[in-house]
């Protein structure tokens, strides 16, 4: 099993569609948590942390759920400007190695 | 500028060169990472160092030697490349656990 998983999609939506990603991941003594995105052939972004009691942004919300191991990504009134991919990140520490680990990445399409 | 920048942007090499990618940033930060990435498999870890004394290899190291020469600058050196080291590499830096990325380095090794 990957240490973080995520559906790679793509999830094609109209704008203006409120659309969510998950991302589980294996290890339960994983710290820190992150949304990134990335656009094609350009280098991954930073989001938004994710923080144990939720967090927004703007027209993004990020949960942690801990019972379930996985992250969430919430993206309200879809632009087509959020068509890109979004890699979750987390941070294993007792892996020995404080270095963050990526899924592979939802591909998100917005369409017209 | 940008505060991560990588060189070269592009590469296209042969199949048992050596060749060398270059990474320098200005945020000061102490700790510095490389990735690759293929389609469908993400960003995989290299190496990283969190200071200029300081070398890890990460989960793909095989093939691939880094050298931290400053605080400022972490280079990826491929000694004899292979057409399975075709990938887009990157470069990060980071003072916490958040990690901020330069542009790229496409390197294709025929």
């Amino acid at each position: 099993r990957k240490e973080v998983e995520q559906d790679p999609g793509p999830f094609n939506v109209p704008e203006g569609a409120t659309v969510a990603f998950n991302c589980t991941y294996s290890n339960s003594a994983s710290q820190s948590f992150f949304w990134y995105r990335q656009d094609c052939r350009k280098e991954p972004k930073l989001l938004m942390s994710v923080y144990s009691s939720g967090n927004e942004d703007g027209r993004f919300t990020a949960q942690l759920n801990r019972a379930s191991q996985y992250i969430s990504l919430l993206i309200r009134d879809s632009k087509l400007s959020d068509s890109a991919t979004y890699l979750c990140a987390v941070l294993h520490p007792d892996t020995g190695r404080r270095a963050l680990t990526f899924g592979s990445g939802t591909r998100l399409q917005v369409q017209p | 500028d940008a505060d991560v920048t990588q060189t070269p942007r592009n590469r296209i090499t042969k199949t048992g060169k050596r060749i060398m990618l270059e990474c320098s940033q200005t945020k000061g930060h102490d700790r510095m990472y490389w990735y690759r990435q293929d389609p469908g498999l993400g960003l995989r870890l290299i190496y990283y160092s969190f200071d200029v004394k300081d070398i890890n290899k990460g989960e793909i190291s095989d093939g691939y030697s880094v050298s931290r020469q400053a605080q400022a600058k972490f280079s990826l050196s491929l000694e004899s490349a292979i057409p399975n080291q075709t990938a887009l590499y990157f470069c990060a830096t980071s003072t916490t656990d958040t990690q901020y990325f330069g542009p790229g380095t496409r390197l294709t090794v025929l």
